[in-house]
């Protein structure tokens, strides 16, 4: 049973730096041809891919956003994590993570993060 | 980036009545992936490679299309079909979502 989970700060300041962790269980990202990948979603508005990092290290960045992200792993741990530096207020969403093929088939719950002074 | 546009944006449907949703590529895909999102929940894979269903997934939904219009089509509607539905591409980087189409119940 593939599951994923998402944890956070909840709330941060403008200009801090945001970390995320990914927890998941049922399959490795050391198995050949798997990746794992950060989506946000601002309340009420559509999916924005962030990154994702696959089992050999690869890894792939939004382009709106790539100098102020980085994505990263513990295969020991099961773990994938995302960080994002200097937010602001446009960082305020909904943050998944998910498995993916290259499609994304299995889903965190997501976390809530707020950006607010 | 491929932008892909969904239409329509808001629709409503009976139960029993036929949907279909479009989604336009603004560079040929290979493939076409769908999504649908039930309120304050997580997105769940509905279509794979353009046309296959998710594990689970009822045969009332099924999707087509190739090169820059692919499709999904709900066959019969339910009340558990309400939902917002999202296309996805990952023929080339970065990987896009369409914006989105909110489906009601009528």
């Amino acid at each position: 049973q593939v599951t994923l989970k998402e944890s956070g700060p909840g709330i941060l300041q403008p200009s801090q730096t945001l970390s995320l962790t990914c927890s998941f269980s049922g399959f490795s990202l050391s198995t050949s041809g798997i990746c794992v990948s950060w989506i946000r979603q601002p309340s009420g508005k559509g999916l924005e891919w962030l990154a994702t990092i696959c089992w050999e290290d690869s890894k792939g960045y939004n382009p709106s956003l790539k100098n102020r992200l980085t994505i990263s792993k513990d295969t020991s741990n099961n773990q994938a994590f995302l960080k994002i530096t200097s937010v602001d207020t446009a960082d305020t969403a909904i943050y998944y993570c998910a498995r993916s093929l290259p499609y994304f088939d299995y889903w965190g719950q997501g976390v809530m993060v707020t950006v607010s002074s | 980036e491929i932008v892909l546009t969904q239409s329509p944006t808001t629709t409503a449907a009976s139960p029993g009545e036929k949907v279909t949703i479009t989604c336009l590529a603004s560079s040929s895909v290979s493939n076409m992936y769908w999504y649908q999102q039930k309120s304050g929940a997580s997105p769940k894979l509905l279509i794979y490679s353009t046309s296959s269903l998710a594990s689970g997934v009822p045969d009332r939904f099924s999707g087509s299309g190739s090169g820059t219009s692919y499709s999904l089509t709900i066959n019969t509607m339910e009340a558990e079909d309400a939902a917002t539905y999202y296309c996805q591409q990952w023929s080339s980087n970065p990987p896009t979502f369409g914006g989105g189409t909110k489906l009601e119940l009528k």
